[in-house]
């Protein structure tokens, strides 16, 4: 299975400042997604990060908040841009690899506070 | 759409006995991938076990195992002789066979081993 560095683990910022969190996987993926985990909630997929192109964002969420790159097969970073308060959640950066219906893999997630 | 329904927010049981997790789904696809995550405190989302849906035969992994009925669309995961370690988060998804490879996954299911 793929290592799947995201970087940071944990951040606590101030509101109106951006963040921005990378994600580095040791293998070629097929598709690479980044999800939203508000405190005791389920995950909500933000975007799936695209190679090259713009990220594909689900209702709800948008470039201006959320920018994202993907300049190869292995990197991309998510931004939170203008943080609130409600912007406190864990932010999962997650990978498929190999076949389309591969299951996903899960960096360690990185945990932000907005104060 | 598809969703993910979890009906028991928190479950416990004694360390070696045997505990099942529900979980039912609504789609109208025919062909389709479910899975079961665990996240531990630690946050990262571990894969448990996966069930393509064309296939009759449960899954099952060493000490866990699903009950995959299609028609009821029901998929409980059963985890025998629990650990102390199998304490965690327990998520259910879904995946559309054929499509944008995006997972639903359900709110969890706390689970407690207790010594």
């Amino acid at each position: 299975s793929a290592v799947i560095s995201q970087k940071p683990s944990r951040d606590i910022c101030q509101r109106g400042t951006s963040l921005t969190i990378q994600c580095q996987v040791d293998s070629q993926v097929t598709m690479m997604f980044w999800y939203r985990q508000q405190p005791g909630q389920s995950l909500t997929l933000i975007a799936t990060a695209n190679q090259g192109s713009e990220a594909t964002y689900e209702s709800g969420f948008v470039i201006d908040k959320f920018p994202i790159s993907r300049p190869n097969l292995t990197f991309s970073t998510l931004t939170v841009s203008n943080m609130s308060p409600e912007d406190s959640s864990i932010y999962l950066c997650s990978v498929m690899i190999g076949s389309y219906n591969s299951p996903l893999h899960f960096g360690n997630g990185t945990r932000l506070t907005v104060t | 759409a598809q969703t993910v329904t979890q009906s028991q927010p928190e479950m416990s049981v004694q360390e070696a006995e045997t505990v099942t997790l529900s979980c039912t789904y609504d789609t109208s696809e025919n062909n389709y991938y479910l899975f079961w995550y665990k996240q531990p405190p630690s946050r990262q989302m571990i894969l448990v076990i996966r069930q393509e849906a064309y296939k009759q035969q449960n899954a099952t992994e060493n000490r866990f195992s699903v009950n995959f009925q299609k028609a009821a669309k029901s998929f409980s995961l059963k985890i025998s002789d629990s650990q102390l370690g199998d304490t965690a988060m327990y998520f259910c998804a879904f995946m559309k066979a054929l499509g944008t490879y995006k997972y639903i996954f359900g709110t969890g299911t706390r689970l407690k081993v207790l010594a």
